[in-house]
């Protein structure tokens, strides 16, 4: 079966850090992936998605990159966080046309 | 650009209650998908609706959705306190992209 595997979890991290969050899809090959956020008490913002490797789109334009070294691994990076970063990131998959995203159980991003 | 409008965005029933979340969209999308999120957790996929007329059931939940009018209904019968959680709707878009609506935090009161 499918799995997905997002992390950290939680992350604290000052203003002007870098950032490296990481997913990992198991199970099937050639996904789809999006990284999403979500800011408290509100829906999900598409921030990029890619449907092979060294495909990616940018849905927002921010200091936020994102990239995909292996077919089943994508990675959200960013070189100076910004306090407006702070928010739950969700990485998700699917990998038919029709089929509902399967998302990651997020990593609870503080910037301070 | 897609809009997804959900409402209510609160709704706070009484178990044993029915009520009925409503989800429209302002473009043309042939696929709709709701979820759940408990508080604190990840996205949870409730149902998927691919066509015109669709209606998907599971236990105390049934989804439908209208294409014509853009508007898909999320309805709850004799409301438990499990259900109590938020409820998104999102709609397909170009590619392989989705639109989330703001979602509906419902919470069931005994």
């Amino acid at each position: 079966s499918q799995t997905i595997h997002q992390w950290p979890a939680t992350l604290v991290q000052p203003v002007g850090s870098p950032l490296s969050l990481e997913c990992t899809v198991e199970g099937t090959s050639n996904p789809n992936l999006y990284w999403y956020r979500q800011a408290a008490g509100r829906g999900l913002q598409l921030l990029f998605y890619s449907i092979g490797i060294d495909q990616i789109s940018s849905e927002v334009p921010q200091n936020l990159s994102a990239s995909r070294p292996q077919d089943r691994q994508f990675i959200l990076s960013s070189k100076k966080l910004l306090l407006s970063d702070s928010g739950f990131y969700l990485c998700a998959w699917n990998n038919l046309a029709n089929s509902p995203l399967h998302f990651g159980n997020g990593t609870r991003l503080t910037v301070t | 650009e897609l809009k997804v409008e959900q409402n209510p965005l609160f709704l706070s029933m009484q178990e044993g209650k029915n009520y009925t979340i409503y989800c429209n969209y302002s473009t043309t999308s042939d696929r709709l998908y709701w979820y759940r999120q408990d508080p604190g957790k990840s996205l949870e996929s409730l149902f998927v609706l691919l066509s015109n007329g669709a209606v998907k059931q599971e236990g105390r939940l049934m989804a439908s959705l209208d294409t014509k009018a853009r508007l898909s209904t999320l309805h709850i019968t004799a409301a438990v306190h499990d259900l109590s959680a938020t409820y998104f709707c999102a709609v397909h878009t170009s590619g392989s992209r989705l639109t989330f609506g703001e979602g509906t935090q419902l919470t069931v009161n005994p």
